[in-house]
C-alpha cells in the first residue's frame, strides 16, 4: 500500500529564513508531486518530479526527488509572508491502479 | 474545472448531487474529500467515459461518466460522517498527469 508521510506537519518560521519539507512515500513510485493551497482555496501544482535526481525551482521553492531513499524536498529560501499556504506532496500507486496518494500537508506561516 | 455549489447543506439521507464539469478535454478525472488532519483522500477516478474505479474511501459514494467532461459525485443517503470539502480534478491523457483542481464544495450533512 501506497503511503505518503510530510514533515513537518506545521511550520512557523520568520520571513528570509530557510526551511526544508520532507516528503517520504514507502512504495516504488517515479513521480511526485507538490501542490499549494491557500486558505479555503483550492489546490495549485507547484512541481512535478518524474524522476531520480529531479530538481526543479520556482521563485524561492525548489523542490527534488531521491527515488533511492524515497524523498522528495521542498526547499524554502528566504521565505516571505505570501508563501504562507498548506503544501502537500503526492504520489502515484503504480501497481496498476490510478490511486493518486496525498501526504497529509505541511502548514506553513511565514511571521513578518 | 468546475464545481456548481461552493456551500451545501443537507440532511441525514436527503441525496446529494456534486457537479464537476472540465473544459480542457481531459480524459481523467477524479474526485477527493479533504478533512483536517488526513489531507485528500481519493474517492473514485476516471480513466475515460463510462471507465470508472474505486479510490480509497468510495463507500457510501457513487459515481458516473458518461460523457468525457461531466464527472458527477452522487450520495445516495448520506451521513453525517460525509461533512468535508470535495474537490473534483481532472488531468490530461498520460499516467500521472498534474491534476487541476475544482474551487471545492463544502458539504455539511445534518
Amino acid at each position: 500500500e501506497l503511503k505518503v508521510e510530510q514533515n513537518p506537519l506545521f511550520l512557523s518560521m520568520q520571513e528570509g529564513k530557510n526551511y526544508t519539507i520532507y516528503c517520504n512515500y514507502s512504495t516504488t513510485s517515479d513521480r511526485l508531486y507538490w501542490y499549494r493551497q491557500d486558505p479555503g482555496k483550492s489546490l495549485e501544482s507547484l512541481f512535478v518530479l518524474l524522476s531520480n535526481g529531479a530538481v526543479k525551482q520556482e521563485g524561492r521553492l525548489m523542490a527534488s526527488l531521491d527515488t533511492k531513499a524515497r524523498l522528495s524536498t521542498l526547499h524554502i529560501t528566504a521565505a516571505v509572508h505570501d508563501l504562507s499556504a498548506t503544501y502537500f506532496c503526492a504520489s502515484w500507486d503504480t501497481s496498476g491502479t490510478y490511486k493518486y496518494i496525498f501526504g497529509t500537508g505541511t502548514r506553513l506561516k511565514v511571521l513578518a | 474545472v468546475t464545481q456548481s455549489s461552493r456551500y451545501l447543506v443537507k440532511r441525514t439521507g436527503e441525496k446529494v448531487f456534486l457537479e464537476c464539469v472540465q473544459d480542457m478535454d481531459h480524459e481523467n478525472m477524479f474526485w477527493y474529500r479533504q478533512d483536517p488532519g488526513l489531507g485528500l483522500r481519493q474517492i473514485y477516478y476516471s480513466m475515460n467515459v463510462e471507465v470508472t474505479d474505486k479510490g480509497d474511501v468510495p463507500e457510501g459514494y457513487k459515481v458516473s461518466r458518461k460523457e468525457k467532461r461531466n464527472f458527477p459525485l452522487i450520495l445516495e443517503s448520506p451521513s453525517p460522517n460525509q461533512t468535508s470539502l470535495y474537490f473534483c480534478a481532472s488531468s490530461a491523457t498520460g499516467v500521472g498527469d498534474t491534476q487541476y483542481f475544482g474551487p471545492g464544495t463544502r458539504l455539511t450533512v445534518l
